[in-house]
């Protein structure tokens, strides 16, 4: 069955970097598109784009360019999202979200169970 | 940068209907979907495409478009509906995806 577990909750301190995994089995990783959703506490959900695990490609939303990056590591079917100069606005719930197909389509079939990342001094 | 707007609640007794609408200027021409949210787990796919269910979505679930508004309408809801529900479609370029603020649904 399709399953995509995401790393475990993580606590920085402003300016440090974290780096969640997405780790996906159950499926061809590289026939399907990777997203990145944002969830800030008791706030709604935010799109932060996605990576085609075909070529590689990534796709930035308006205000996730520059201190965001996604990655993969096709050999073990996993996705990265990689965060610098942590803020503490960037405290939230990151889900990684399978799309339908092999490029962003908004149907996200699987999601991960979340990674919490807490910023705080 | 494009918005899509929800009402942020809507309250319905069991057994009544509840509608939820999701407005957007490029929904005219962009598919819309609808996920369902509730409290510490992941979202859940509930219509895809505007109005497509997704195997094991029970049928009370449904979805429509009109213009640039769509709508989630639960039919005979449910306590276990009591959620949080997300519109989400792209722009009008298709190369960027917005969700809808939320909409919190009550069963009274």
């Amino acid at each position: 069955q399709v399953q995509l577990v995401q790393s475990g909750s993580e606590l920085k301190k402003p300016g440090a970097s974290v780096k969640v995994s997405c780790k996906a089995s159950g499926y061809t990783f590289t026939s399907y598109a990777m997203n990145w959703v944002r969830q800030a506490p008791g706030q709604g959900l935010e799109w932060m784009g996605w990576i085609n695990t075909n070529t590689g490609n990534p796709t930035y939303a308006q205000g996730f360019t520059g201190r965001f990056v996604f990655s993969l590591d096709t050999s073990v079917s996993t996705a990265y999202l990689q965060i610098s100069s942590l803020k503490a606005e960037d405290t939230a719930v990151y889900y990684c979200a399978r799309d339908e197909g092999g490029d962003s389509s908004g149907w996200y079939d699987y999601w991960g169970q979340g990674t919490l990342v807490t910023v705080s001094s | 940068s494009y918005e899509l707007t929800q009402p942020p609640s809507v309250s319905v007794s069991p057994g009544q209907t509840a509608r939820i609408t999701c407005s957007g200027d490029a929904l005219p021409k962009q598919y819309a979907y609808w996920y369902q949210q509730k409290p510490g787990q992941a979202p859940v796919l509930v219509i895809y495409k505007d109005s497509e269910r997704p195997s094991g979505i029970p049928e009370r679930f449904s979805g429509s478009s009109s213009g640039t508004t769509v709508t989630l309408t639960i039919s005979g809801v449910q306590a276990e509906d009591e959620a949080d529900y997300y519109c989400q479609s792209a722009d009008s370029s298709g190369t960027f995806w917005v969700f809808g603020g939320g909409t919190k649904l009550t069963v009274l």
